[in-house]
């Protein structure tokens, strides 16, 4: 167990709809990444909060969007689905910021959640 | 993007060594080497990192070379619940910004045969 939470663990909706991941990290952790896993396309990184503020952004499309809340939760608002949005879905935390030279900063993965579009 | 290249997959037999390679031409002087594994129906988990010299931990070793050109992740057991896909990783400039990411790429499939 990592430390990390996510819900809902599955979630299957329809084309054009709209869902809300959510993710709580490890306690103390203040970065929260997300990651898209689709079989053709492997693990993709799709934006990153530290304390709140966006910190980097990755492959994420304009229809997704993501923010980190004041109790450092974090939620990934995914829009307008289509077909191919089916995936994993990971959300990983981690203490500090990964923009901070010399030191490191490992990643703690959640289970993920799966979505899939119909 | 940082660019590693790993095997498509490799196999071992159970209690034995296991080397798995990674070629990072084109890291960077300060860039540490990361490795990640990522177990069926799982999230990835870390297993180990460095930056010059060599490093253990209680799950694996890492070899890096003297140029820092490749690096080797060590399993010196292999067991069944080793098998999954690991992950070689160089921290990544993000495109457009000052930060940084980590790229994963398509990793090697370990297999663990009994």
């Amino acid at each position: 167990d990592s430390g990390v939470t996510q819900t809902p663990k599955h979630l299957i909706t329809a084309t054009g709809q709209r869902v809300t991941l959510r993710c709580s990290p490890r306690s103390g952790d203040l970065s929260v990444y997300w990651y898209q896993q689709s079989l053709d396309q492997g693990l993709q990184f799709l934006i990153q909060y530290y304390n709140g503020e966006e910190r980097a952004k990755g492959n994420i499309l304009e229809r997704f969007s993501a923010q980190q809340f004041p109790d450092l939760h974090s939620e990934l608002n995914l829009s307008s689905l289509e077909l191919g949005d089916s995936a994993l879905y990971f959300c990983a935390s981690s203490p500090y910021d990964l923009a901070i030279r010399g030191s490191y900063n490992e990643q703690f993965f959640g289970p993920g959640t799966r979505l899939t579009v119909l | 993007d940082a660019k590693t290249t790993q095997p498509n997959s490799m196999e071992s037999n159970e209690e034995e060594p296991v080397h798995l390679p990674c070629n990072h031409s084109t890291i960077s002087g300060t860039d540490y080497i990361h490795w990640y594994r990522q177990l069926p129906s799982q999230g990835p988990e870390y297993v180990i990192h460095g930056l010059t010299s060599n490093v253990n931990n209680r799950m694996a070793s890492l070899a890096i070379a003297e140029d820092r050109k490749s690096s080797t992740l060590i399993l010196h057991r292999a067991t069944l619940r080793d098998a999954a896909v690991y992950y070689c990783i160089l921290r990544d400039k993000n495109s457009g910004g000052s930060n940084y990411k980590l790229t994963f790429g398509k990793g090697t499939l370990l297999t663990v045969n009994p």
